[in-house]
């Protein structure tokens, strides 16, 4: 597509629940990643995926957190068990490899667990 | 490890004045470097980038140049509008790794 599209743009969910986000890249775009920006706070790394190599999970802050990118292009966050300080915006970005030309944001899943 | 340290905002002006955002980095390569703009309720927005040091990047009335001797990346831009109010972040990127390192952003307030 033109740009990188992110669904939904908002979620409540309650506490316990299990939350699937979905960011679909711009086409021809290898590279993909995860962020959470939390209130007044920068961005945190959370994924990282190029191609068909094995994900880099190390921002996963727990076990709770897992994603999935299906034939290498959408890609899906999962988030098991919500907690309230899962709150926060979660940013899908794509980029060709190596990223040296810029990454292109999605407008991001403002995700509230009440 | 890489990181980006950005000063602290909010920062504050009136329309029509000079900005500047400091940005230094840490890194062990030669990264590129780059200024997001995340305006409210949107997505980051790539405003600018430089690849190799002494590079100016320009977008919009911003530039930052690409100083490797003192490892920064500030923003300047010579006259600010109250649609320039939103956050920026500095970013770099290293060949090795692929994955960017933020700072933490900062929020630009710009006052008719």
């Amino acid at each position: 597509g033109a740009g990188v599209s992110q669904s939904p743009s908002n979620k409540v969910t309650e506490k316990g629940k299990d939350v699937e986000l979905r960011c679909d890249p711009i086409s021809g775009h290898t590279a993909l990643y995860w962020y959470r920006q939390s209130l007044g706070q920068g961005l945190e790394f959370l994924i990282y995926f190029q191609g068909n190599s094995a994900p880099d999970k190390s921002g996963l802050p727990s076990d709770r957190f897992s994603a999935e990118r299906t034939g290498g292009s959408v890609s899906t966050l999962t988030i098991q068990r919500t907690q309230q300080e899962d709150s926060a915006v979660y940013l899908c970005a794509s980029s060709l490899v190596g990223g040296g030309y810029g990454y292109t944001f999605g407008s991001g899943t403002r995700l509230t667990v009440v | 490890g890489d990181s980006v340290t950005q000063m602290e905002g909010p920062v504050t002006l009136s329309e029509e004045a000079f900005l500047t955002i400091n940005c230094t980095y840490t890194a062990t390569g030669y990264p590129s470097l780059f200024w997001y703009v995340q305006y409210p309720g949107e997505g980051l927005q790539l405003l600018l980038k430089a690849t190799k040091a002494d590079d100016k990047g320009s977008n919009k009335g911003f530039e930052a140049t690409y100083r490797k001797e003192t490892t920064s990346f500030h923003l300047e831009k010579g006259s600010v509008q109250v649609s320039d109010s939103a956050v920026y972040f500095c970013a770099l990127s290293e060949g090795g790794s692929y994955i960017p390192t933020f700072g933490r952003g900062t929020s630009l307030i710009v006052h008719p």
